[in-house]
């Protein structure tokens, strides 16, 4: 199936300090892509649905201005956690849709656990 | 909220077959079943969906019910690499449309 890759795997901060997570499809093109956080032994929640090309889509609950999301190609968004706090402790995932592939599954990245100290 | 509901957790015996279960009797007419599964630390891997008929890979078979109300993935010979927690999520095929994750079921592959 399709690849989406994330980086850093894994990442550890400074409290105030942002952190910034790259979401890559690496073999095809995404015009939308999906935000999750998991936190240890709970499903995964969405946080955000990312437009190329526009502003993103937030869920209910979910501070935009801490989260920034930036999805500037088709093949790239970004999420910033800015002033991060150790609450924003997570293990964030990202996916994207194979719009031109047959089956239109959603596809997930590794994930990026964050830690903020 | 999740239109999915799953047991929490099943065992299976290594080289048995997995079957398992999941209700959606809220699904709509052009929503598919998908099916995901997480293993620990990692990000979810697809299995397989479909809409109406049967579905089968590699990895799994899907027998979806004829109302649709309910599905069953099943592992045809499960092995330990097979442990992980299964979601099974309903929703569109649009492409701005995401999948929305229950609390999914964890199942133990035992030698």
């Amino acid at each position: 199936g399709a690849v989406v890759s994330q980086h850093p795997s894994r990442v550890i901060c400074k409290s105030g300090t942002s952190v910034k997570i790259e979401c890559r499809s690496l073999d095809f093109q995404a015009t939308t892509m999906f935000w999750y956080r998991q936190f240890p032994k709970q499903s995964l929640m969405l946080m955000a649905t990312s437009n190329e090309g526009s502003k993103a889509t937030y869920e209910q609950g979910v501070e935009k201005d801490k989260f920034l999301i930036n999805h500037a190609s088709l093949t790239l968004s970004t999420l910033t956690v800015t002033s991060a706090h150790p609450e924003d402790s997570s293990f964030y995932i990202c996916s994207a849709r194979d719009r031109g592939g047959p089956g239109n599954e959603q596809f997930f990245g590794p994930g990026t656990r964050l830690t903020v100290l | 909220d999740a239109k999915t509901t799953q047991p929490t957790s099943m065992d299976c015996a290594e080289g048995r077959a997995a079957n398992l279960p999941c209700n959606h009797s809220t699904i709509s007419g052009n929503e598919y079943v998908y099916w995901y599964r997480q293993i620990h630390s990692q990000g979810p891997q697809y299995i397989i969906h479909g809409l109406k008929n049967n579905e089968t890979n590699e990895m799994a078979s899907l027998i979806i019910t004829e109302d649709r109300k309910s599905s069953t993935l099943i592992l045809p010979h499960a092995t330990l690499r097979d442990t992980a927690v299964y979601y099974c999520i309903v929703g569109g095929y649009s492409g701005n449309t995401p999948l929305v994750f229950g609390k999914g079921t964890r199942l133990s592959v035992i030698a």
